[in-house]
């Protein structure tokens, strides 16, 4: 069954540091999400990608987030500057349409900021 | 804003009994309802959704739920539980015109004894 997959599953950064996380959609998707999870809390959206632009994005999705599909086959979070409140699970979705079809998730990233 | 709220943060039951999940939503317009699974170490699945027509609606692994729209509630049920039910639920809406946006609830965890 094709499935959402992301890496790394776990990562752990310095304060102030970039990091990317990476997720390879099913392949004949079309739509492609981020949403993440601080411990404890909600499932919360970030943004949502099609045709190689940003959707829709939530107040959370502020300049230190970026959305990239720098191939045929990723999609990318990057967080240029990383915060102690950015550690959470980030997980990436995708679907085939944007009017009612499932989205399918990933296993998640776990993000860790010290 | 839309906003769900899940009633009961951790439930714990034998196996053989009843489930029953509780999920209210706010939001004033037309709205598309999920409810989603996450089994211990595995990525967000979809249980069931509802759309339009009839509000009693079916999913996998012998779950339903009922949209009852004056009560603006969309509750998840289950005649008889299994151990390997053990796992979080998460109830999600989504605007009719905004899918791509949805909107969680806290979740519930469920642990069902064997």
């Amino acid at each position: 069954e094709p499935e959402v997959t992301q890496t790394p599953s776990h990562q752990v950064t310095q304060m102030g540091q970039e990091v990317i996380l990476r997720c390879v959609p099913i392949s004949n998707h079309l739509y492609f999400y981020w949403y993440r999870q601080i411990l404890g809390q909600k499932v919360e959206f970030l943004v949502s990608f099609y045709n190689n632009e940003i959707s829709e994005k939530s107040e959370i999705f502020d300049d230190q987030f970026s959305v990239e599909r720098p191939d045929g086959s990723n999609f990318t979070l990057k967080i240029r500057s990383t915060k102690l409140e950015d550690s959470a699970m980030y997980f990436c979705a995708s679907s085939v349409t944007s009017d009612g079809g499932e989205l399918f998730f990933g296993e998640g990233s776990r993000l860790t900021v010290l | 804003a839309q906003s769900v709220s899940q009633h009961n943060h951790h439930v714990i039951l034998s196996e053989a009994a009843s489930l029953e999940l509780g999920c209210n939503y706010s939001y004033g317009g037309t709205v598309n309802l999920f409810w989603y699974v996450q089994y211990p170490g595995q990525h967000l699945q979809l249980l069931l959704k509802y759309f339009s027509g009839d509000p009693l609606v079916k999913g996998i692994k012998g779950f339903e739920a009922e949209f009852i729209k004056s009560k603006f509630s969309f509750n998840l049920r289950k005649p008889s539980v299994q151990w390997s039910d053990t796992a979080e639920y998460f109830c999600a809406v989504a605007s009719y015109t905004g899918f791509q946006k949805l909107v969680f609830g806290t979740g519930t965890r469920l642990l069902v004894s064997p």
